[in-house]
């Protein structure tokens, strides 16, 4: 069955960098678009961009240009997303969905925290 | 940016009462999609296209709508509904959601 398993939380500082990953399993990981979705606490759920893992072709959203960078490792059919400059307003749950055939997310990682503090 | 205003921001219903969560586009689109996300959880597709039920969905779910008005319809509230409900549209760029709506058990 399709399963989307994210990486650990994470406590990062002020300033810095960190990359989450998106390990797909039970379908073809080149075929289909892979999204990233940001949801702060107790707030709603905020799109960030797409990749497509078969060519590496990627699309963000104009607000997150320069501080999402998405990239994909077919050999091992994770996606990945770093963010970058991290300040407290990117502390946030940070989800990876499928966009599935029929024009919708049809599954969802597990989501990842990451808490920006010094 | 479509923005897509849902209304009421948090409701409470008692197991059996109808309800029905709203989502405004400020500009047209196509379609609408619906997502549960319960507390700790991934959203999980309810509706897509506007008017069809995800696969696994109790049919008690429906959604309707065109133009800017799109609406979500729980025909005889459950326990298990408790939940927030977001819209979401990809008519254009960037895909947008709702700000959500909270939906309570009385």
């Amino acid at each position: 069955q399709v399963q989307l398993q994210q990486s650990g939380a994470e406590l990062v500082k002020p300033g810095s960098s960190v990359k989450i990953s998106c390990k797909a399993s039970g379908y073809t990981f080149t075929s289909y678009d892979m999204h990233w979705i940001k949801q702060q606490p107790g707030n709603g759920l905020e799109w960030i961009g797409w990749i497509y893992p078969g060519n590496g072709n990627t699309k963000y959203n104009q607000k997150f240009n320069g501080k999402a960078t998405l990239t994909a490792d077919k050999s091992s059919s994770t996606a990945y997303m770093q963010l970058s400059s991290l300040t407290s307003e990117d502390s946030a749950v940070y989800f990876c969905a499928r966009w599935g055939l029929g024009w919708y997310f049809d599954y969802w990682g597990q989501g990842v925290m990451v808490t920006v503090s010094s | 940016e479509i923005v897509l205003t849902q209304s009421p921001t948090t409701t409470a219903a008692s197991p059996g009462e109808k309800v029905t969560i709203t989502c405004l586009a400020s500009s047209s689109v196509s379609n609408m999609y619906w997502y549960q996300q319960k507390s700790g959880a991934s959203p999980k597709l309810l509706i897509y296209s506007t008017s069809s039920l995800a696969s696994g969905v109790p049919d008690r779910f429906s959604g309707s709508g065109s133009g800017t008005s799109y609406s979500l319809t729980i025909n005889t509230m459950e326990a298990e509904d408790a939940a927030t409900y977001y819209c979401q549209q990809w008519s254009s760029n960037p895909l947008t959601f709702g700000s959500g709506t909270k939906l309570e058990i009385k």
